[in-house]
């Protein structure tokens, strides 16, 4: 039972345009969300979060919304930069965190 | 400050084996959690140590057992590996449970069984 769902396994984008990554998932009792970030060969680090209480966190280029009737949340990456290159996972935490399968995001130079 | 460390990096094993991964939490930290990634996947948790007993497990069978140190430095054995036990092992320390930006992660170890 996948509880978190990224739907879109790998994403390429030009850079200086916005990359959108999405998310859904299907527990209305999860209330923290968060993305991390991973490249190859290094563990994920984490990159931006939101509560349930807000439907927005804003963070320099990135920028998470939540849609909570819809059980979905995006991350809005603008401009995109040819480092953001990697694999994006969102997840949630609840006592322990649980991620989503992960999008490969591909900046083109 | 030195991160989470893990080793070893990349090994590779043969069924029915058994295998010992090992993790040093960050500095300050006396969590540890354990996830196994497979390819293709995301991370999934397979339990967490706190003060060295095991605080809370995944669905993960009895082959996957850990331990935790009186310094938190923590390891991760599985018992009679299977092919489907390749994967990228992670591990993630924080202070108590911590919070999604106060867990560090480790840049795991590969393990193959063959």
């Amino acid at each position: 039972d996948q509880q978190v769902k990224q739907n879109s396994p790998s994403l390429s984008v030009q850079e200086g345009r916005i990359s959108i990554l999405n998310c859904d998932y299907t527990n209305s009792m999860f209330d923290y969300f968060l993305w991390y970030k991973k490249y190859p060969a290094e563990g994920p680090t984490f990159l931006i979060s939101i509560s349930s209480i807000k439907d927005k966190n804003e963070d320099g280029r990135f920028t998470v919304f939540l849609n909570k009737s819809a059980k979905h949340l995006s991350l809005h990456i603008v401009p995109s930069q040819p480092g953001d290159s990697a694999v994006y996972f969102c997840a949630t935490v609840r006592e322990k965190l649980t991620f989503g399968t992960g999008t490969r995001l591909t900046i083109i130079p | 400050d030195a991160g989470v460390t893990q080793s070893p990096t990349h090994l590779i094993k043969t069924r029915g084996q058994q295998v010992t991964l090992r993790c040093s939490p960050k500095s300050g930290h006396d969590t540890v959690s354990w996830y196994q990634q497979a390819l293709g996947q995301g991370p999934q948790f397979i339990f967490q140590y706190y003060e060295e007993e095991e605080r809370q497990r995944g669905n993960f069978p009895d082959r996957f057992s850990g331990h935790q140190f009186p310094n938190y430095s923590s390891e991760l054995n599985v018992n009679a590996l299977l092919l489907g036990d390749s994967a990228l092992y992670l591990c993630a320390s924080s202070f108590d449970r911590g919070t999604g930006n106060t867990i560090y992660f480790g840049e795991g170890s590969w393990l193959t069984v063959v």
